[in-house]
């Protein structure tokens, strides 16, 4: 049964850091990964999706790579703002789609 | 606007009362879910469909139930809500079950008193 987890479940840094977030999961048979934010109470904004194919996706400051072999994605957001503080969930996708339980993220003005 | 529309938006009901959160999608997806979110328990999946007629459970399907009727339309039943049903909401679409990302509602929060 496939599992996501994702590191760390919450994450301060000050305004303009570059960051890392985390994402792992246990079965590599996946048809891909998406990354999503959520602000609270909100719905979910899909923000990357890599398909199993591709290594990596970028978006404006935002760059996410997906490792199958080693079961592992990475979001990085570059220049980080207070408006980027939000919680960020990755989700993996085989027959059904599986989420981490997210990385709520304060960036510190 | 490609979106899932989802309503009602926030909800408060008393235990036993049936009601249903609607859930509507315009970008011709196959593969509708519904979701709910509690705190420390994350994203859990209720319900789902592949395709109109074609339901399926999903990792805490009672006390609710489904119909896919029509291709858009995905709406979420609860005949006797109970308080332990007080939570958020999320429907989402997809064009292949197998595919190309999800598409999610703004959410409805409901409370079951």
């Amino acid at each position: 049964k496939q599992e996501v987890t994702q590191i760390p479940a919450a994450l301060s840094v000050p305004e303009g850091e570059n960051l890392v977030l985390n994402c792992s999961f246990t079965d590599s048979a996946i048809y891909n990964l998406q990354w999503f934010r959520q602000d609270p109470g909100k719905g979910l904004t899909s923000l990357l999706l890599i398909q199993s194919s591709q290594r990596e996706q970028t978006s404006g400051r935002l760059n996410a790579s997906l490792d199958k072999s080693s079961g592992r994605s990475t979001l990085y957001i570059a220049a980080s703002q207070p408006g980027d503080s939000a919680t960020y969930l990755c989700a993996a996708q085989d027959d059904k789609i599986i989420f981490g339980k997210g990385t709520r993220l304060h960036i510190l003005p | 606007e490609a979106q899932v529309t989802q309503n009602p938006r926030y909800l408060i009901t008393v235990t036993g009362k049936k009601l249903t959160v609607t859930c509507s999608q315009n970008m011709n997806h196959e593969y509708m879910s519904w979701y709910r979110q509690d705190p420390g328990l994350g994203l859990r999946q209720i319900y789902y469909s592949m395709n109109v007629e074609v339901t399926d459970k999903g990792d805490v399907p009672e006390g609710y139930k489904v119909s896919r009727k029509e291709k858009r339309n995905f709406p979420l039943i609860l005949e006797s809500p109970s308080p332990n049903q007080t939570s958020l909401y999320f429907c989402a679409s997809s064009p292949l079950a197998g595919g190309n990302g999800y598409t999610f509602g703004s959410g409805t929060r409901l409370t079951v008193v």
